[in-house]
């Protein structure tokens, strides 16, 4: 089966600019994740989908990141404006059962950087 | 609050020595520990994982238990080869909602030839 893919694999964008992440999910996989790595530390939470629900965005930084899912597909991950300290890898997962304990499938990630 | 904490990297390695990578952790109740890893330009892949004290997670040559009383999970390998270069991260299932990981910092290991 398909892995879980993230689109672009790189972006370079200047402070004060917009920019949409994407992540598409393993086909039938309810839940869907975002996690995000900045600057070499620990791999953060961001916010949980089940189907095209948020059942938690207790991480998301700040009302400058937007999230969404329509339709329980792919999801899209928007920054605007963007600030030097969005700089990071943003990792998308996703599973079929939303219990941590089995394991979930990440994609490659999105490294993206804030000029 | 949860939290993990890793050895820091890089580690760097001669083929066929043997790999301690230290992982302790803080969390209320008992969580589920966990091993991933990123290969250069792949995702995170569940490398093993362990559910209750005293267990043993093991998979492709790599070990690690899980020790309640000194609260660690150390990822342990008798014999790396160049592949198992990678970035290796000890995670744990949040106590606030076992959809989600609370991870480490990740440690670098480099194997050279």
């Amino acid at each position: 089966e398909a892995g879980v893919t993230q689109f672009p694999s790189h972006s370079v964008i200047e402070k004060g600019q917009t920019v949409t992440l994407r992540c598409d999910p393993i086909s039938g996989h309810d839940n869907l994740y975002w996690y995000r790595r900045v600057m070499g530390k620990e791999i953060k939470f961001l916010l949980h989908f089940v189907k095209e629900s948020k059942q938690d965005e207790s991480g998301m930084p700040n009302n400058r990141f937007l999230a969404e899912r329509t339709g329980g597909t792919y999801s899209t991950l928007k920054v605007q404006p963007a600030e030097l300290e969005d700089s990071g890898v943003y990792f998308c997962a996703s599973s079929q059962r939303g219990i941590s304990n089995y394991g979930y499938t990440f994609g490659s990630g999105t490294r993206l950087t804030v000029v | 609050g949860d939290s993990v904490t890793q050895m820091e990297g890089p580690v760097t390695l001669s083929e066929e020595a043997f790999l301690t990578i230290n992982c302790t952790y803080t969390a209320t109740g008992y969580p589920s520990l966990f091993w991933y890893v990123q290969y250069p330009g792949e995702g995170l892949q569940l490398l093993l994982k362990a559910t209750k004290a005293d267990d043993k997670g093991s998979n492709k040559g790599f070990e690690a238990t899980y020790r309640k009383e000194t609260t660690s999970f150390h990822l342990e390998k008798g014999s790396v080869q160049v592949s198992d270069s990678a970035v290796y991260f000890c995670a744990l299932t949040s106590t606030s909602g076992t959809y989600k990981y609370i991870f480490g910092t990740g440690t670098r290991l480099k194997v050279l030839a």
